[in-house]
Order: structure tokens, then C-alpha cells, then sequence
């Protein structure tokens, strides 16, 4: 089973900041925090991961607080395009990732 | 921006057939993995490959399932006797050997139906 909880859906109206929760309060010292979203049926498409501190990169940033049982990802600038299946995922180094259901971000125009 | 090639895009099967799924991964990524999708479901971890071997396989990955590494840049997995249950679709990913913290990277898919 996956090891992270997720609410099921959100919406989000385009242009606003859309923030994903994200909990993880079995994680361990050295698992990284992982999100990964799914448009339709396509594969998988990595967004950003982080250890303890907070990332940021072109498509996103991610706060993880200090306890690391949680996590939030932001997308600054929601377009109809961020539709998707979001995942939150924790893992390490080579082994295999568990994907739960996710939340459906749905942006709305 | 590097990609996982994965094909056919698409493969109908009679079921008993057998199949082999194609997937050209990332040119210096030497971690390589199978997953599926079942209609509606979740994403399901296959099989990880490294080195030549496999490193890990679920209990999905019966005797039914094999995967080999023909040459320097093709992964693939066969299907020996399809199954009605087969029908999903197959995603190969691959991670890089420098970055076992980055993220995978994942093919776009092949949807297989076994009718």
C-alpha cells in the first residue's frame, strides 16, 4: 500500500495558485518526498522531489515541513493544462515506487 | 529533453498470444523498470532491471513474464500466453546510475488489449 494520503480531488481556478497536500507521517530518515502527475493515460511525468528542504524548480515547488510528515505542492500559475492526477510518493534510491490513487486536480477556466 | 521511447503505441493481441512490449530507454540511464495501469486503477510496479538482471518483481510478475536486455539500448517485456487480465497499460521507466534520488523518467506508454 502506498505510504502517503492524498485527498482525492481538488479544484483549482486557472491562474491561481493550486497547493496539493500531502501526507507522510511513516516516512523515514533518508526517503525522499516525490510528486509525479498523470494526464489521462500517458505516463507518469516526474515534477520535483526534496528531502527536508523546501525546492523549487520551473514547474514547482514543494514545502515539506520540519517533522517531514507532510508535504504541499504548489503550482504557482494553474493553467487548464495542470489537469491532472497528481501523486505523492516516498522513496529512495532504486527501489520501486507504490503509486496510490492521487488527487485529481481539476482547473477550472 | 531526454525521452523513454516506448512502442508500439498501441498492440492488439488474441489472447494466448504472445507479445513483446519495446522501450528504448534514456541513453545513460542503467536502472530500468516495468509498470502497468489497468483501466480505472492504480499505477502497478512490474519489475525493476539492473545490470543485466532483474533486481525486484511484484507478484503480478508470474512465469508468464520475462524481460531482457537485447542489446545497448532496447528494454523489453514479453508476455508468453496472453490473458484477457493483460489488457492495461505498460509504462517503462528508467532512472539514471549517478541519481538514485531523481525521479524516473517514464515512456508515454503501450496500451495493450487482449481480446
Amino acid at each position: 500500500d502506498a505510504k502517503t494520503t492524498q485527498p482525492p480531488s481538488m479544484d483549482c481556478a486557472e491562474g491561481r495558485a493550486a497547493n496539493l497536500p500531502c501526507n507522510h507521517s511513516t516516512i523515514s530518515g533518508n526517503e525522499y518526498v516525490y510528486w509525479y502527475r498523470q494526464i489521462h493515460s500517458q505516463g507518469p511525468q516526474y515534477i520535483i522531489h526534496g528531502l527536508k528542504n523546501n525546492e523549487t524548480n520551473e514547474m514547482a515547488s514543494l514545502i515539506i515541513t520540519e517533522d517531514r510528515k507532510s508535504s504541499t505542492l504548489i503550482l504557482p500559475h494553474a493553467t487548464l493544462r495542470d489537469t491532472a492526477v497528481y501523486y505523492c510518493i516516498v522513496s529512495k534510491g532504486y527501489q520501486k515506487v507504490t503509486f496510490g490513487i492521487g488527487t485529481k486536480l481539476q482547473v477550472i477556466p | 529533453e531526454p525521452e523513454v521511447t516506448q512502442t508500439p503505441s498501441h498492440q492488439v493481441t488474441q489472447m494466448g498470444q504472445e507479445v513483446i512490449l519495446r522501450c528504448v530507454p534514456i541513453s545513460n540511464h542503467l536502472y530500468f523498470y516495468w509498470y502497468r495501469q489497468i483501466l480505472g486503477q492504480k499505477v502497478e510496479f512490474l519489475v525493476s532491471f539492473y545490470n543485466n538482471e532483474i533486481s525486484e518483481k511484484s507478484e503480478i510478475f508470474d512465469d508468464q513474464f520475462s524481460v531482457e536486455r537485447p542489446d545497448g539500448s532496447n528494454f523489453t517485456l514479453k508476455i508468453r500466453s496472453t490473458k484477457l487480465e493483460d489488457s492495461a497499460m505498460y509504462f517503462c521507466a528508467s532512472k539514471p546510475r549517478q541519481g538514485p534520488n531523481y525521479g524516473y523518467t517514464f515512456g508515454s506508454g503501450t496500451r495493450l488489449t487482449v481480446v
